[in-house]
């Protein structure tokens, strides 16, 4: 069965700490993704992984940055958490290929006060 | 600039009720067009999805109507349960493309 996992379901920050979500997937998938889910605004891809140590921003990689290692592990850090990145943090993973579908991890509900 | 619209945002039937969520884009060069389904504390899941060479494709309960030239695509689920109630995505892509362009969900609810 495949699966995708976060380190943290529910997270807890204040404004101006450093936050790091983790995300693992045991597919041995090469593409990564991290998106942030808000409500009205569907889903919204942050940045994206091809392969170990490659990224690319997506749609809204401000005030983000990603950490790629190891084939298995897609880091999303926050430099400086804002009131404005409260919101779910999503992780996804997909063989490589535009058509391939690509798996969920549960999301990590972020707030920071 | 959302690449892919999605009405309606939220969605209330009866049981046995066949919900319609429709979806439009702009990009003619997409050419893959999955729907996710994310149940409550759950991340999406692929639920069906369509090539733009067919006009429409059922799966169970779900169908996926197909409009190319309107580049309009919408989903129907017939004799709808509360076991549906969920968020319903579009989205769309392209050959090459890295990611998937999702609409802004679809919140089904499913009276008993």
């Amino acid at each position: 069965d495949v699966k995708v996992t976060q380190s943290s379901r529910y997270l807890v920050k204040r404004t101006g700490e450093k936050v790091f979500l983790e995300c693992v997937q045991d597919m041995d998938h090469e593409n990564m993704f991290w998106y942030r889910q808000d409500p009205g605004l569907g889903l919204r891809l942050i940045y994206f992984s091809y392969d170990v140590k490659m990224k690319e921003k997506g749609d809204i990689p401000e005030g983000y940055s990603v950490s790629r290692e190891k084939k298995e592990r897609f880091s999303l850090i926050l430099e400086s958490a804002s009131t404005n990145q409260t919101s779910m943090y999503l992780c996804a993973s997909r063989k490589l290929g535009s058509y391939n579908e690509q798996f969920f991890g549960p999301g990590t509900r972020l707030t920071v006060l | 600039q959302q690449q892919v619209k999605q009405s309606p945002q939220s969605l209330i039937v009866q049981k046995g009720g066949i919900p319609i969520i429709n979806c439009a884009y702009e990009n003619t060069a997409f050419d893959y067009f999955p729907w996710y389904q994310q149940f409550p504390g759950k991340g999406p899941a692929l639920l069906i999805a369509i090539r733009p060479d067919v006009s429409e494709k059922k799966e169970g309960r779900f169908t996926i109507s197909f409009n190319k030239s309107a580049k309009q695509f919408s989903l129907h689920i017939m004799d709808s349960q509360p076991g549906d109630s969920a968020t319903y995505f579009c989205a769309a892509t392209l050959t090459g493309a890295n990611n998937l362009f999702f609409g802004t969900g679809t919140r089904l609810t499913v009276i008993p």
